[in-house]
């Protein structure tokens, strides 16, 4: 069992908008960066936004990311279907002295 | 360009030992923190352990910690992790990592399965 939740999956028609919660606590969200990856089917995964909010090169402005306290959100606006995919909240855990990632969410374009 | 090639991977069975490998090019290799993240078939992702530059500090998942244990070797370029008494549940593609720079982006091997069964 991760100590992050995220819901199991988030669904949109093409075009709109999704986001997805990530739930930690003060000894993770609440005490570090929080990192998100993007996993294609059959792939690796890929550092989608790190540090809360920033974007690695190539990544397109149609993701974003938030930190509030103890939680973490990931949006994606203007989906297409090459973002299907799943996609995980990381952060450091200070109390386990462990990267833990959180549970994973399905995006399925409708 | 930074290429991560894992190998190593294979049956066996509940007990016993593996030797994951990770050879880097293309980086660096010494300059960096390392991981080892696994992902259970149909199942979520799992960070196992990490690795500083000199090898002077590791982290590992609470599961694994006693069995497994993760060294690099930075003549070589390579990043090892020794598996012993493996179970059922260590079953998982495992994918080394490695992110010079988060603004660049991240690297990830293409993964090695590992299957622990009798």
């Amino acid at each position: 069992q991760s100590v992050l939740t995220q819901p199991p999956s988030v669904s949109a028609a093409p075009g709109q908008k999704v986001t997805i919660s990530c739930y930690g606590s003060s000894s993770n969200i609440g005490n570090d960066y929080v990192y998100w990856y993007q996993q294609l089917p059959g792939t690796a995964p890929k550092l989608l936004i790190y540090e809360d909010n920033k974007r690695p090169s190539g990544i397109f402005d149609r993701f974003s990311g938030s930190r509030s306290g103890t939680s973490a959100t990931l949006g994606i606006t203007g989906l297409q279907t090459g973002d299907e995919a799943d996609y995980y909240c990381a952060t450091w855990d200070s109390s386990l002295s462990a990267y833990v990632f959180g549970t994973g969410t399905k995006v399925a374009v409708l | 360009e930074v290429q991560l090639v894992e190998s190593g991977g294979g049956l066996v069975q509940p007990g016993g030992s593996l030797r994951l490998s990770c050879a880097a090019s293309g980086v660096t290799f010494s300059t960096y923190w390392m991981n080892w993240v696994r992902q259970a078939p149909g199942k979520g992702l799992e960070w196992v352990a990490n690795i500083k530059q000199d090898g002077s500090q590791k982290y590992y998942v609470d599961s694994v910690k006693g069995r497994f244990t993760i060294s690099r070797e930075s003549a070589k370029n390579s990043l090892y992790l020794q598996m012993n008494s493996l179970r059922a549940e260590d079953t998982a593609v495992y994918f080394c990592n490695l992110t010079p720079i988060p603004a660049a982006g991240d690297f990830w091997g293409q993964g090695t399965l590992v299957t622990v069964s009798s």
